[in-house]
């Protein structure tokens, strides 16, 4: 089954600096959605973005989609020290579920 | 309930033991749903429930792993004969309908260790 994979695997950056996650699939897709995980528990929904949009807000975090390249970007702006934490995409399969997730980005933010 | 619950929170086994693992998803959810996540790895799919639908079991990974969920509710991930590669965190979500659109609601998970 196809496969979201999160680019970089991790990431490192200041408290105050933007954090750009990457996501790329392989097959076509109605929906992806993104995901946080703190401490290797439960995840949190973040955003969904629907195959016919390009660009989606939720406060500090900005999704873009791009179909014809199969990929997704996550933007956290202005991060904090509590955005600390994995995020992962995850996809559907022509709708159908379950969702497929992706082995997911480590976001380190340094106070 | 207020979110999806889990139990136990950890639990430590030996070999060959069998486990499990349960999950009371939010009431009123059709969809039900268990994943594996390995050691600093994504989520794996097991099991899917929909409804009264025959489960989704094209993700459990051996025939020593089995799921129940009764009366569309609660749900018991059972794994026979533990190995030590069973090790993993084990998550519960469930979704409203169980359409592809929806957000699932994640439990805080099981961790397994098997010794």
């Amino acid at each position: 089954s196809q496969q979201g994979e999160e680019d970089p695997q991790a990431l490192s950056i200041q408290e105050g600096e933007n954090a750009t996650m990457n996501c790329s699939y392989k097959t076509s897709i109605n929906n992806l959605q993104w995901y946080r995980q703190n401490s290797g528990r439960g995840l949190v929904h973040l955003i969904l973005i629907r195959s016919n949009e390009r660009e989606k807000h939720s406060g500090r975090l900005r999704v873009t989609l791009d179909t014809s390249k199969k990929s997704s970007s996550l933007l956290i702006t202005a991060s904090r020290a509590a955005d600390t934490a994995s995020y992962f995409c995850a996809t559907d399969d022509s709708g159908n579920t379950p969702l497929v997730f992706g082995k997911g980005t480590r976001l380190s933010v340094i106070a | 309930g207020a979110g999806v619950s889990q139990s136990p929170s950890n639990k430590v086994t030996e070999k060959g033991k069998d486990v499990e693992l349960r999950c009371d998803p939010i009431s009123g959810h059709t969809a039900l749903y268990w994943y594996r996540q390995s050691l600093g790895q994504g989520l794996e799919f097991l099991i899917y429930f929909q409804g009264n639908s025959a489960p989704d079991k094209s993700g459990l990974p051996s025939d020593r792993f089995s799921a129940e969920r009764t009366g569309g509710s609660v749900s018991t991930l059972t794994i026979q004969r533990t190995q030590q590669e069973d090790s993993a965190v084990y998550l519960c979500a469930s979704s409203s309908q169980g359409t592809a659109q929806e957000t699932q609601y994640f439990g805080p998970g099981t961790r397994l260790l098997v010794l």
